[in-house]
């Protein structure tokens, strides 16, 4: 299995521009997660998607963060314009939704995008 | 609100000793999961292990070991005779369920363990 793929895997982009990271969930999976991880703030939810649609988008920082889903294998994070304080790994996670409280097993992350803002 | 505190931030241990990390979490749902995830310095995030709110057994895998005690409010993960490759940051997070389905994971601030030969 492919697992969940993330592009790309390092982006460097100077302050000002826009930034898309991408991520195809494992197929069959109908929850999708982005997450964020820097050292001040650790790793945080950002949004997630149920079925395509968003769910909890409330750890968006910004305005400046988009996020969508148009079909079950794609997702994307847009950040414009970036700042120098986005710099951070974002991962990626799916799971398929669990049909009750017992078949939950786990989130399947991405090897993550390092985003570097100048 | 949930929110989850690993109150050490690094742990160094020789080879061989066990180890104990520490993990107490908040929640005010009684339909919730526990996790923890290892993140070596290669950065990938790796599945450990999952535990349901009604699953109060702890559990055994090979050198690893859990301790869910509801009571405390804690999900504790004990390493036995550490090794080398142990060294990582592990991750303790905490998800409620919601009937739809299950939320995000709030995560801890991590434990950075360092095993020196």
């Amino acid at each position: 299995d492919a697992g969940v793929i993330q592009s790309p895997r390092h982006e460097v982009t100077e302050m000002g521009q826009e930034v898309t990271l991408r991520c195809k969930p494992i197929s069959g999976h109908n929850s999708l997660f982005w997450y964020r991880q820097t050292m001040m703030r650790g790793l945080e939810l950002l949004i997630y998607f149920n079925n395509n649609v968003p769910i909890d988008d409330s750890g968006m920082p910004e305005d400046r963060f988009s996020a969508k889903m148009p079909n079950a294998s794609f997702s994307t994070l847009k950040i414009q314009p970036s700042e120098p304080r986005d710099s951070a790994v974002y991962f990626c996670a799916s799971i398929p939704t669990p049909g009750d409280f017992l078949a939950y097993n786990e989130q399947f992350f991405g090897p993550g995008t390092r985003l570097t803002v100048l | 609100a949930q929110k989850v505190t690993q109150a050490q931030t690094e742990i160094s241990v020789v080879e061989k000793e066990d180890v104990t990390l520490d993990c107490v979490y908040e929640t005010r749902d009684t339909t919730y999961y526990l996790f923890w995830y290892k993140q070596p310095p290669s950065g990938e995030l790796v599945f450990l292990i999952r535990r349901n709110s009604f699953d109060e057994q702890n559990e055994i895998s090979g050198r690893y070991s859990w301790n869910f005690q509801k009571s405390t409010s804690s999900f504790n993960f004990t390493i036995t005779a550490s090794q080398v490759v142990d060294s990582a940051v592990y991750f303790c997070a905490l998800s409620e369920y919601s009937g739809g389905g299950a939320d995000g994971l709030t995560f801890g601030k991590g434990t950075h363990l360092i095993i020196q030969p």
